[in-house]
C-alpha cells in the first residue's frame, strides 16, 4: 500500500516563526502536493511538484513556499507564520507525471497547525 | 473548470445501499469523474473513478449517466465506517493540470446504527 507520512499531527507555532511541514511519500511517485482545509472552503491547493527540484503555484501559494531536493520528500515552509495560517494542511502524491489523466491521489493524515 | 454539484448532507442507515448523487452537467469530453472521501480527522481517500462506464471496485460502484452529467456513487451496504464527506471531483482538463483536484464541500454521509 501507498503510504504518505506527515511530520506531525499536531503543530503549534508562534505568529512570526518559521514553520516547516515535511511530507514523505514511499511509493516513487512523481507528483506531490500540499493543500490546507478550512471549515466553509475545503481543500485548497497551496503548491505541487511534479519532479525533484520542480514545483507550481496552487491556488493560494501567497505566504508559502516549498521544497522538493528528493523525489520522496516535500517540504511545505511558512516563513513568517501568522494567524490566518492556522489550518489543517494535507500533503498527497500520484504516480503520474506531466499531463496524466485519471491517476490517483494519496493523502497523508494531515498536519493541524496552530499559530498564536 | 467543470464543476460539481453535490447535496450538502445525507442519511442512511447501517446495512442498507446509500446511492451518492453528483451532478456535473458541464463535464468535458476528456473529464474523468472521481470520487474520494474523508473519515473524521483524516486525509482523503480514493474510492473509485471512472469515464464513462459504470465501474466497480471492493469499496464501492459508480453509475456514470449516459450524457456523462450526472454520476452515483452506490454503498451497496453501508456500515458506520462509512460515514464521512464525499467528494465527486472532475479532473482539471487544463493541459497543466499535472492531476490537480479541486475539491468541492462534498457530502456529508451520516450512517445510523
Amino acid at each position: 500500500d501507498v503510504k504518505v507520512t506527515q511530520s506531525s499531527r499536531y503543530l503549534v507555532k508562534r505568529t512570526g516563526e518559521k514553520v516547516f511541514l515535511e511530507c514523505v511519500q514511499d511509493m516513487d511517485h512523481e507528483n506531490m502536493f500540499w493543500y490546507r482545509q478550512d471549515p466553509g472552503l475545503g481543500l485548497r491547493l497551496i503548491y505541487f511538484s511534479y519532479d525533484v527540484k520542480m514545483k507550481e503555484k496552487g491556488d493560494i501559494p501567497e505566504g508559502y513556499s516549498v521544497s522538493r531536493e528528493k523525489k520522496e520528500r516535500f517540504s511545505l515552509i511558512l516563513e513568517s507564520a501568522s494567524t490566518n495560517q492556522t489550518s489543517m494542511y494535507l500533503c498527497a502524491s500520484s504516480l503520474s507525471g506531466f499531463g496524466q489523466r485519471g491517476d490517483t491521489q494519496y493523502f497523508g493524515p494531515g498536519t493541524r497547525l496552530t499559530v498564536l | 473548470d467543470a464543476k460539481t454539484t453535490q447535496p450538502n448532507s445525507m442519511e442512511s442507515n447501517e446495512e442498507e445501499p446509500v446511492h451518492l448523487p453528483c451532478n456535473h452537467s458541464t463535464i468535458s469530453g476528456t473529464d474523468y469523474i472521481h470520487w474520494y472521501r474523508q473519515l473524521p480527522s483524516q486525509g482523503p481517500e480514493y474510492v473509485i473513478h471512472g469515464l464513462t462506464s459504470n465501474v466497480n471496485n471492493r469499496m464501492a460502484s459508480l453509475a456514470i449517466a449516459e450524457d456523462r452529467k450526472s454520476s452515483t456513487l452506490i454503498l451497496h451496504r453501508a456500515t458506520l465506517r462509512d460515514a464521512a464527506v464525499y467528494y465527486c471531483i472532475l479532473r482539471d482538463p487544463g493541459g497543466t493540470s499535472y492531476g490537480k483536484l479541486t475539491f468541492g464541500q462534498g457530502t456529508i454521509l451520516t450512517v445510523h446504527p
